[in-house]
């Protein structure tokens, strides 16, 4: 297996775009979450989808973040627009049905917004 | 609330010295705790899951103890190596909420030939 897959690996762009990060989680795997990292918060946790269906999105931090989950195998976050304190390491992860619940990790998106 | 500390923050040692990470938390009701390694520019590997029935559990050169009287966590590291140096994330999760996992703030941990 390939693992979770994110792209695009970096992402720089202006302030007032909009960014769209990408994730395949792995195959079989019912649950993906959206990850934020920063230096100065650690981890956070934005929003988890249990097949397909977002089911805790009190992470996301603004109206300018959204998430969707079209199908089992794909997964977007949005933001629009951007502003520079967006920049940060997004990572996506995925876990299926084995024992202690694991989440996989992608290799995240650094995104960094001018 | 629940919070899971690290330390120290930061941490450099030389190749082949043995090293020793602590964990504290006020998770409740506790489930289980991990740990995570992180190379840079990489997302965090699992290392070691322990249930709150499990007290040491190893891999390889990485030995995690789990004292859930205390709620005190440790990742010992022996005999380290260059590749060792990363963040070392301890994770917990509740049992009324196992789909979220809490974070500690990571040790960085420099590996010096």
């Amino acid at each position: 297996d390939a693992g979770v897959i994110q792209s695009p690996r970096h992402e720089v762009t202006e302030m007032g775009q909009e960014v769209t990060l990408r994730c395949k989680p792995i195959s079989g795997h019912d649950y993906l979450f959206w990850y934020r990292q920063t230096m100065m918060r650690g981890l956070e946790l934005l929003i988890y989808f249990n097949n397909n269906v977002p089911i805790d999105d009190s992470g996301m931090p603004e109206d300018r973040f959204s998430a969707k989950m079209p199908n089992a195998s794909f997964s977007t976050l949005k933001i629009q627009p951007s502003e520079p304190r967006d920049s940060a390491v997004y990572f996506c992860a995925s876990r299926g049905q084995g024992p202690y619940n694991e989440q996989f990790f992608g290799p995240g998106t650094r995104l960094t917004v001018l | 609330k629940n919070q899971v500390e690290q330390s120290p923050q930061s941490l450099i040692i030389l190749e082949g010295k043995n090293c020793t990470l602590q964990c504290n938390y006020t998770v409740s009701p506790f489930s289980n705790l991990r740990w995570y390694k992180q190379d840079t520019g990489r997302g965090p590997v699992s290392l070691t899951i322990m249930t709150f029935s499990e007290n040491t559990k190893s891999n390889g050169r990485y030995t995690a103890t789990l004292d859930a009287d205390t709620k005190q966590s440790s990742l010992h590291i022996t005999a380290s190596q260059l590749s060792d140096s990363a963040s070392y994330i301890c994770v917990v999760s509740a049992l009324d909420s196992s789909y979220k996992l809490i974070f500690g703030s990571g040790t960085r941990l420099l590996v010096r030939p």
